[in-house]
């Protein structure tokens, strides 16, 4: 099946420092990448949608300076959050679409990242 | 505007039983996809099952099977055999036809008693 890996899975970092986390897919392109965040027993809100060789398209309310996407490839994707502060402590959480009739273009997961900021 | 709803914020189910978790959802797209996810305490998102807008038939994926009632507009999911593994979050979410965007619901918290 389409297998998405995420990097790193958990993250402590000081406040005011820059922090990325990779997204992969590992055994198909993914022309499109979404970047999601969690909180505790809610549900994914969705921050961008990543394109390769484009720029990211933000939701309402996601500020683009402090969450860098960029998609160099049609297998990376990356997330930075720049300058973190304590209140950027969340799950963070990729998704990647498999084109095609045959997957029906499911996104596939990335297992997550836990930030904490101190 | 899309929108999916998912109205029991928990279950219990006892081991070996049949589960249902309700979806209902709202869009004036006709062509739209469902999907199911289950996310453990681990945090990942697991693919479950997949039923397209102009499907004929309720997808199945072994002891899941999606009950897609068009007119309705629901698409719940129905657990078999539950098994203490299946304690999870599920949810379920509708993708958008122009943007591939996933719009989820709330969620709900299953757990499987032994």
């Amino acid at each position: 099946g389409a297998v998405v890996s995420q990097h790193p899975s958990w993250v402590i970092c000081k406040s005011g420092t820059s922090v990325k986390i990779e997204c992969r897919s590992l055994d198909f392109q993914a022309t499109t990448m979404f970047w999601y965040r969690q909180f505790p027993k809610q549900s994914l809100m969705l921050m961008a949608t990543s394109n390769e060789g484009s720029k990211a398209t933000y939701e309402q309310g996601v500020e683009k300076d402090k969450f860098l996407i960029n998609h160099a490839s049609l297998t990376l994707s990356t997330l930075t959050v720049t300058s973190a502060h304590p209140e950027d402590s969340s799950f963070y959480i990729c998704s990647a679409t498999a084109l095609g009739s045959r997957t029906k273009n499911i996104q596939y997961f990335g297992a997550g990242t836990r930030l904490s900021v101190l | 505007a899309q929108k999916i709803t998912q109205t029991q914020p928990g279950m219990f189910v006892q081991e070996k039983e049949a589960v249902t978790l309700d979806c209902t959802y709202d869009t004036s797209d006709p062509s739209y996809g469902l999907f199911w996810y289950k996310q453990p305490s681990s945090g990942e998102m697991i693919f479950l099952i997949y039923q397209g807008s102009y499907d004929q038939q309720n997808a199945t994926e072994g002891r899941y099977s999606l009950n897609f009632q068009k007119a309705r507009k629901s698409a719940n999911l129905v657990i078999s055999a539950s098994q203490l593994g299946d304690s999870a979050m599920y949810f379920c979410a509708m993708r958008e036809a122009y943007t591939g965007k996933l719009i989820f619901g709330q969620g709900t918290t299953l757990q499987v008693k032994p």
